[in-house]
């Protein structure tokens, strides 16, 4: 399974865009980018998937480069209430369905 | 609120007890999945049940026994635990086990174990 890297922490303003990037070297040709978002004493809530290039939803965006080696996922306008940890996961299409969090990403937006 | 709901949200157990966690899914998924959550440490996949069946175990201690009854229950059972299986315990589901499906999580069982 490809082994993800992204920043321990960030902190961001409340309206600001936040980037959050990602570093996935070995994926496969068949492995999915996925981000899950985690407050606190709750579970993790999916947030947005992609393959390539460059997919947006109602809460965020996912820019993937050609190469697939990184990825970033963009919040535009945070709220203090996007607040949490954010995980980068590279899931087998294939698979038993195994997601392997790593440490995430502990975001703090600030008034 | 994400279709899965665990009971109880808290339990506080001593090692000599037997208790059960419980998840219910809503979504009409055919996967479900146990996680545990320690503190300040990533999420660790305990057991996958793809339509019922148990399809993995992530060399989970026996003192954790997963049941999987229907495609929309599933319980952990538990006994004579140790303090350090003091956790928040995770439910999700997905619509089966394969391809990159997403997962939807339910709210955790914050387990104590004194």
């Amino acid at each position: 399974l490809a082994k993800t890297t992204q920043p321990i922490s960030m902190d961001s303003y409340e309206g600001q865009e936040v980037n959050i990037t990602c570093s996935h070297n070995n994926i496969a040709t068949n492995d999915y980018i996925t981000w899950y978002q985690q407050f606190p004493s709750q579970g993790p809530r999916f947030i947005i998937q992609g393959y390539k290039t460059k997919v947006t939803n109602e809460v965020a965006s996912l820019f993937i480069p050609a190469d697939r080696k990184s990825s970033t996922l963009s919040l535009p306008r945070v709220s203090l209430s996007d607040t949490a940890v954010y995980y980068c996961l590279v899931v087998l299409s294939g698979n038993t369905g195994k997601l392997i969090f790593g440490q995430g990403t502990t975001l703090q937006v600030k008034p | 609120e994400t279709g899965v709901t665990q009971t109880p949200r808290h339990l506080v157990m001593g090692m000599t007890n037997k208790k059960s966690l419980k998840c219910e899914q809503h979504l009409g998924h055919n996967a479900m999945y146990w996680y545990k959550q320690s503190a300040k440490k990533p999420l660790e996949l305990m057991f996958v049940y793809n339509f019922k069946e148990q399809t993995e175990n992530n060399s989970v201690p026996s003192r954790f026994s997963p049941e999987c009854p229907n495609s929309s229950h599933l319980f952990l059972h538990l006994h004579t635990l140790q303090p350090e299986d003091s956790a928040l315990y995770l439910c999700a589901s997905s619509q089966d086990s394969g391809r990159a499906k997403t997962q939807y999580f339910g709210p955790g069982t914050r387990l104590l174990v004194l």
